[in-house]
C-alpha cells in the first residue's frame, strides 16, 4: 500500500502563486497523478509524472522526485475559480489502482 | 470526450434497505472502479474491476458487493444499507495500461 501526504488547507490571494506538496512511502512506484475538485464535482484529471522533474501545462506544473518521494503542484497567477480540492494519487507498479491523498483545500481570496 | 455516467446525483435510503448504485462508461475502458469520499478521509477504493464478472476487493469492501455483467457497466450494492455508509461515493474507469481515471459525478447517499 501507500502512506500518502498533504496539507490539508492552503489560502492565497488571487494572482499569486500556491505549491501543493505531497510526499509519498511506497514499497514501489509507476507514477503520481494530480486531480482537480470542485466542491460537489468528480475529480478532474490536472497532471501526471513518471520521471523527475517538471510538467508544464498553462499555469499549473508538476513536478516529480523519485528518491525523495515527493512531488509538488504548482498553481500561478491565481484565479477565484481555482478554488478548490487538489488530490495526489500515486499508482503501484502492475497495479490498477491509484492511492489517494485526503485532499488540499485552497481557498483563493480577492 | 470520455463520459462516466451514475445512476443518481442524490439518494436518501433508510436502514437496512438494499441499495443499487450504477455506473456506465462508454469508453470501453477495462478497469472501473467504486471509492467513497468523506470528508478528511479522501478517497478510499471499496471494489474495482479489471475485466467483466471479475471483482478485486479494495481497500474497505465490507457491506458492500459489487457486479459487472458487462464491459460497460459496473454496479455497486448495499446489501443492507446502515447510517455509517451515509457518504459521496464515486465511479471511475480507465485503460489497464494509462492509469489515468475519469471519474463520474457521483452519488450523495443519505441513509437515515
Amino acid at each position: 500500500g501507500q502512506n500518502i501526504d498533504q496539507p490539508t488547507e492552503m489560502t492565497a490571494t488571487e494572482g499569486a502563486i500556491v505549491q501543493i506538496n505531497c510526499t509519498y512511502q511506497t514499497s514501489g512506484f509507476n507514477g503520481l497523478f494530480w486531480y482537480q475538485q470542485h466542491a460537489g464535482e468528480a475529480p478532474t484529471f490536472l497532471s501526471y509524472n513518471v520521471l523527475d522533474g517538471l510538467e508544464e501545462k498553462g499555469r499549473f506544473s508538476s513536478f516529480l522526485s523519485r528518491s525523495k518521494g515527493y512531488s509538488y503542484l504548482l498553481l500561478k497567477e491565481l484565479q477565484m475559480k481555482d478554488s478548490a480540492s487538489y488530490l495526489c494519487a500515486v499508482r503501484d507498479p502492475g497495479d490498477y489502482k491509484l492511492s489517494f491523498g485526503a485532499g488540499t483545500t485552497v481557498t483563493v481570496r480577492a | 470526450d470520455v463520459k462516466v455516467t451514475q445512476s443518481s446525483r442524490y439518494l436518501v435510503k433508510r436502514t437496512g434497505e438494499k441499495v443499487f448504485l450504477e455506473c456506465v462508461q462508454d469508453m470501453d475502458h477495462e478497469n472501473m472502479f467504486w471509492y467513497r469520499q468523506d470528508p478528511g478521509l479522501g478517497l478510499r477504493l471499496i471494489y474495482f474491476s479489471y475485466d467483466v464478472k471479475m471483482k478485486e476487493k479494495g481497500d474497505i469492501p465490507e457491506g458492500y458487493s459489487v457486479s459487472r455483467e458487462k464491459k460497460e457497466r459496473f454496479s455497486l450494492i448495499l446489501e443492507s444499507a446502515s447510517t455509517n455508509q451515509t457518504s459521496m461515493y464515486l465511479c471511475a474507469s480507465s485503460f489497464t495500461d494509462r492509469g489515468k481515471q475519469y471519474f463520474g459525478p457521483g452519488t450523495r447517499l443519505t441513509v437515515t
